[in-house]
């Protein structure tokens, strides 16, 4: 079954406590990205990543960090969260070959306090 | 990034009614696709439309889209409470990158 797995699904922290939360996809999908989903602002692209050790700023890529040294994943890493970054997380694995379909994680809802 | 603006940003209609949202974009686009969104959940794909297609249907959805206008509609028939979620259009128009619109939300009342 294709699948994005995004752990963990939910996430307490407190400010300066780096964490990552982890993304995988069985597709073989080479572009994947990070969205956080605030109210009122809709999905933001945080990071993305067209294919293995490339990656590159989506609107909203301060505070975060990516990597993709394989192609099935590719974790977001908060070195020092703050606040302002509590938020409702998705990975997306997207197709290729003109569709671009997206395939989305469960989604991380993730607190700092 | 949200460049696409859907209308209405809520709507709530009675089990069996249609529902109709609209998206409209900026931008010349290669495709334009429709997701759904449960409560807290991932979005799931519903149904993509090509530039050079006016309309296309797939069980209770039927989308258009009108390139001149910059805008598409889906509209879904004979709704049910299980239809109740948000709906984002979401549009291509070079490589990989889509672009949301800000979502309608859809309360199906039984």
């Amino acid at each position: 079954e294709a699948q994005v797995t995004q752990n963990p699904r939910y996430l307490i922290t407190v400010t300066g406590k780096k964490l990552t939360v982890t993304c995988s996809q069985n597709m073989n999908h080479e572009y994947m990205s990070w969205y956080r989903q605030d109210p009122g602002l809709g999905l933001r692209q945080i990071y993305y990543s067209m294919n293995v050790e490339v990656t590159d700023k989506g609107d909203v890529p301060e505070g975060y960090k990516v990597s993709r040294k394989e192609k099935r994943n590719f974790p977001l890493i908060l070195e020092s969260p703050s606040p302002n970054q509590t938020s409702l997380y998705f990975c997306a694995s997207t197709t290729s070959g003109g569709a671009n379909i997206q395939y989305f994680g469960a989604g991380t809802r993730l607190s700092v306090l | 990034s949200q460049q696409g603006e859907e209308d209405p940003q809520a709507l709530s209609i009675q089990e069996g009614e249609n529902a109709t949202m609209n998206c409209s974009y900026k931008t010349s686009i290669n495709n334009l696709q429709w997701y759904r969104q449960n409560s807290g959940r991932g979005l799931v794909h519903l149904i993509l439309i090509r530039s050079n297609e006016r309309e296309k249907h797939s069980g209770r959805l039927r989308v258009t889209l009108d390139t001149s206008k910059k805008s598409s509609s889906l509209l879904i028939t004979a709704s049910r409470a299980a239809d109740t979620a948000s709906y984002f259009c979401a549009y291509n128009n070079a490589g990989n990158m889509l672009t949301f619109g800000g979502g309608t939300r859809l309360m199906v009342k039984p």
